[in-house]
């Protein structure tokens, strides 16, 4: 079973610019997860999608991030314009059910974004 | 709201020492737990997880964790630890009703042979 893709793997840009990262979840998974890796953090949620609907964005900052998930397959997430805390890994995870029925989460390896 | 203390930020030990690394969690109500790994220059992954029932759960590579409701614990435990075991462990917690994981902030383990 192949697992969460995720690309770029590394990505360095300068403040105020824009950045996407994409996620290909584990087929026939119908969650997906966006979180946030601070360094010396663990991993914190921005973002669960429930096929293509949004299930819980509550702490994604919305002025700035943004994300979608055409056809409940693949996801994009976006920061627009970047700042320098945004610096962290961002981990894409799914699983094959959500909500009261949960299920492990597989997670991808990430993107490395520095941004300067 | 819900919060994940793991205590022990970085932990050194020899191979074949016993491992425990603490994890509490604060939430009320039912909780699934699970503690995560990763390995250096891998992805997390699953060493182990509760739901329900017996509270002494037997994970992957010799993990095991209790779940003590009382102390709203879960802390993890190996034995006998080896140099593959390097690595870093994450505790999460997700209440009942729902997936959301939160997680801790990790302890770095580095077992030296």
């Amino acid at each position: 079973e192949a697992g969460v893709a995720q690309s770029p793997r590394y990505k360095i840009i300068e403040k105020r610019q824009s950045v996407a990262f994409w996620c290909n979840p584990i087929s026939g998974h119908a969650t997906l997860y966006w979180y946030q890796q601070i360094l010396g953090q663990g991993p914190k949620l921005l973002i669960q999608f429930q096929n293509n609907g949004v299930v819980d964005d509550s702490q994604l900052p919305k002025d700035r991030f943004s994300a979608e998930r055409l056809k409940g397959v693949d996801s994009t997430l976006k920061i627009q314009p970047a700042k320098l805390e945004d610096s962290a890994v961002y981990l894409c995870a799914s699983s094959s059910m959500g909500g009261v029925f949960s299920h492990e989460q597989y997670f991808g390896p990430g993107t490395r974004l520095t941004v300067t | 709201a819900q919060s994940v203390s793991q205590h022990n930020h970085h932990v050194i030990l020899s191979e074949a020492a016993s491992l425990e690394l603490g994890c509490n969690y604060s939430y009320g109500g039912t909780v699934n737990l699970f503690w995560y790994v990763q390995y250096p220059g891998q992805h997390l992954q699953l060493l182990l997880k509760y739901f329900s029932g017996d509270p002494l759960v037997k994970g992957i590579k010799g993990f095991e964790a209790e779940f003590i409701k009382s102390k709203f614990s879960f802390n993890l435990r190996k034995p006998s630890v080896q140099w593959s075991d390097t690595a870093e462990y994450f505790c999460a917690v997700n209440a009942g009703n729902t997936d959301k994981l939160i997680f801790g902030t990790g302890t770095r383990l580095q077992v030296f042979p």
